[in-house]
């Protein structure tokens, strides 16, 4: 069965820092780029980073430039989200998705979700 | 950085109804838009990508079309489990970026 389980999130003070991961199975995992998308509560989603197939490319949101690192063990059929210098505004449930890059673009396996909360 | 601008935000329908939902970007985008279907508390689901080509397993009720700048999802005959909220995505150029959604609703 083809799956995305991510985990790491959590309560952050502001200022701070959280490693997010998403653990895949059931497929070739070298073979996708992969994909971070947000939702704050009660707001539509947010494409926010993605990494291609061999760590080659990633590409960030504005929004998270320069605070948020993706990067991808393909050896681990893993990929994270380093979280640094949190906002308030950083607050939603982060989902990972599998993507396709070839002459299409698709995000078409995705988890469940992990929720970060920023706050004091 | 690329704006998607979905239409309407929500609408009410009614099992059976003809549902259509726009999306329009801030400039030209080819075919690289897709929708995605989300319900409460659930991840997203691709529905359409390429503008128009449906993901394995959907059902053909659902359609997309159009090219450059103005987009549309159509759900031909809507049926109980369709009723989410519907969501653009671009592909274009990086910053990707999604529309606001479109919240289906029963009437």
């Amino acid at each position: 069965e083809v799956q995305l389980v991510e985990s790491g999130g959590g309560l952050v003070q502001p200022g701070g820092s959280l490693r997010l991961s998403c653990a895949a199975s059931g497929f070739t995992f070298s073979s996708f780029w992969m994909s971070w998308v947000r939702q704050a509560p009660g707001k539509g989603l947010e494409w926010v980073a993605n990494i291609k197939r061999d760590g080659s490319e990633k590409y960030y949101v504005d929004s998270v430039k320069g605070r948020f690192t993706i990067s991808k063990d393909n050896a681990k059929s893993s990929v994270y989200l380093q979280m640094n210098s949190l906002r308030v505004e950083d607050t939603a449930v982060y989902y990972c998705a599998r993507t396709e890059d070839g002459f299409y673009y698709y995000m078409d396996v995705w988890g469940k979700g992990t929720t970060v909360t920023v706050s004091s | 950085a690329i704006q998607m601008t979905q239409s309407p935000s929500s609408l009410s329908a009614s099992v059976g109804d003809r549902v259509t939902i726009t999306c329009r970007a801030s400039q030209g985008i080819r075919n690289e838009l897709g929708w995605y279907q989300q319900k409460p508390g659930k991840a997203p689901r691709l529905l359409i990508y390429g503008t128009s080509r449906l993901q394995s397993g959907i059902p053909s009720r659902f359609s997309g079309s159009g090219s450059g700048t103005d987009f549309t999802l159509t759900i031909s005959s809507l049926q109980p489990e369709d009723f989410a909220t519907y969501y653009c995505l671009h592909d274009h150029s990086y910053p990707l970026s999604f529309g606001g959604g479109t919240r289906v609703e029963s009437k």
